[in-house]
């Protein structure tokens, strides 16, 4: 089975750029979560979707942050413009199937904005 | 609000000897309570679940990890470390509500020495 798949790992763009990360969870995983980890901090919940619905955008830091799901399969969450305080790794999780309790994670993007 | 303190940034340990990584959870009500472990260049993987029952939990890689209703930890414990269990090591617990995100804590690094 084949696991979550996030690209691209990593990217480096510079402030005032455009960037964006997509997420392949788990097939038929109909829950799908983003999350962000800044240096040396917390893993931060970013959204979640179940199928192509927004269930919770709670922790989106603003609104240059645009996360879209088409179709509930796969997912891209772009940043525009991008700023110094975006950097960091974004992982992408998807949950479903036989496992409901468990989340599975790609191996994240690591966003660098210079 | 749901959230989780791990005390520790690092624990350090010579390969052999038992490890401790701490966790203490704040919840309003029952707490669903993870570990998850990040190998390098790896998304984070699940390690072990408490939702309810016995209070000493048993996961992969030989982990486990024991619930303290009283002390409100959740600490993870291996009777003899190896190398290869150096890694960073991230406690979360479930949040209520519809989406069932998970809030997770700091990380800790475990660095076992040979």
């Amino acid at each position: 089975e084949a696991g979550v798949t996030q690209f691209p790992s990593h990217s480096v763009i510079e402030k005032g750029q455009t960037v964006t990360l997509r997420c392949d969870p788990i097939s038929g995983h109909d829950n799908l979560y983003w999350y962000r980890r800044v240096m040396g901090k917390e893993i931060k919940f970013l959204l979640h979707f179940v199928k192509e619905s927004k269930q919770d955008e709670s922790g989106m830091p603003n609104n240059r942050f645009l996360a879209e799901r088409t179709g509930g399969t796969y997912s891209t969450l772009k940043v525009q413009p991008a700023e110094l305080e975006d950097s960091g790794v974004y992982f992408c999780a998807s949950r479903g199937g036989l496992e409901p309790e468990k989340l599975f994670f790609g191996s994240g993007t690591q966003l660098s904005v210079l | 609000a749901q959230s989780v303190a791990q005390p520790e940034d690092q624990v350090n340990v010579a390969e052999g000897n038992p490890l401790t990584v701490k966790c203490t959870y704040s919840v309003s009500g029952n707490p669903y309570l993870f570990w998850y472990v990040q190998y390098p260049n790896r998304g984070l993987q699940f390690l072990l679940k408490y939702i309810t029952g016995d209070n000493l939990v048993k996961g992969s890689y030989g982990f486990e990890a024991e619930f303290n209703k009283s002390q409100t930890s959740f600490h993870l414990k291996k009777p003899s470390a190896l190398v290869s269990d150096s890694a960073l090591y991230f406690c979360a617990v479930r949040d209520g509500g519809a989406t069932n995100k998970l809030i997770f804590g700091t990380g800790t690094l475990l660095a076992v020495q040979p």
